[in-house]
């Protein structure tokens, strides 16, 4: 069974960083493009970012572009999405997804960005 | 206007059938595009259900039941997802998306309420 372990999350202030992890199982992570996807509390989905296969394509919704940055290590089967210059409209469950929509999700990992 | 809309909630009765639309923004033709269905329930992540271009373009997803299908409405210009014999563990949130301009857009996610 398809495992994708998030993790990083937490509390930041304003302005401030962090980096989420995904570990990816029992699939060939290398062969398949993988996302970010994330949920404010008691509101609906969005897309935040997405990474083809070999990490040779980035794409990013424009409320995040120039302040996060997806990236993978095949080696490690791990997902990361780096994010810089926080504000509380980042507030979310960040979910790691496998594929290009049709795959599965993590749990998630929460981060809350507050003073 | 957004690019995908979905009603904000539904009520239906156990053993009745219940069509969630998914209704895309004027000027964005639903026949181009591959519906994406997810249902979430309270404190987990998304599940891929189905997705849906054509009676021979679609995809269930693992385990999900045939009660469970796709369709389209071409004079509304919406994505349906239909639901027989509704049961108590239907209750949830489910959410449409789409591939647009490289992007995940994802609707606003309707709550279907079993009673």
């Amino acid at each position: 069974e398809v495992q994708l372990v998030e993790s990083g999350g937490g509390l930041v202030q304003p302005g401030g960083s962090l980096r989420l992890s995904c570990a990816a199982s029992e699939f060939a992570f290398s062969s398949y493009a993988m996302a970010w996807v994330r949920q404010a509390p008691g509101k609906g989905l969005q897309w935040v970012s997405s990474i083809t296969s070999t990490g040779s394509s980035t794409f990013y919704a424009d409320s995040v572009k120039g302040r996060f940055t997806i990236s993978r290590d095949n080696a490690k089967n791990s997902l990361y999405l780096q994010m810089n210059s926080l504000t509380s409209d980042d507030t979310a469950m960040y979910y790691c997804v496998k594929g290009y929509g049709s795959g599965s999700w993590g749990q998630g990992t929460l981060v809350i960005v507050s003073s | 206007q957004a690019v995908l809309t979905q009603p904000s909630s539904l009520s239906a009765s156990p053993g009745a059938s219940a069509s969630l639309t998914c209704t895309l923004r004027s000027g964005i033709n639903v026949a181009m595009y591959t519906v994406y269905w997810f249902q979430q329930k309270p404190g987990s992540p998304p599940h891929f259900l189905l997705k849906y271009k054509s009676d021979s373009d679609n995809q269930q997803g693992s385990g999900v039941p045939s009660r469970f299908s796709g369709s389209k409405d071409f004079s509304a210009n919406a994505g349906i997802l239909y639901i027989s014999g509704l049961q108590s563990e239907d209750e949830a949130d489910y959410h449409c998306m789409i591939w647009h301009s490289n992007t995940w857009v994802f609707g606003g996610g309707t709550k279907l309420t079993v009673l």
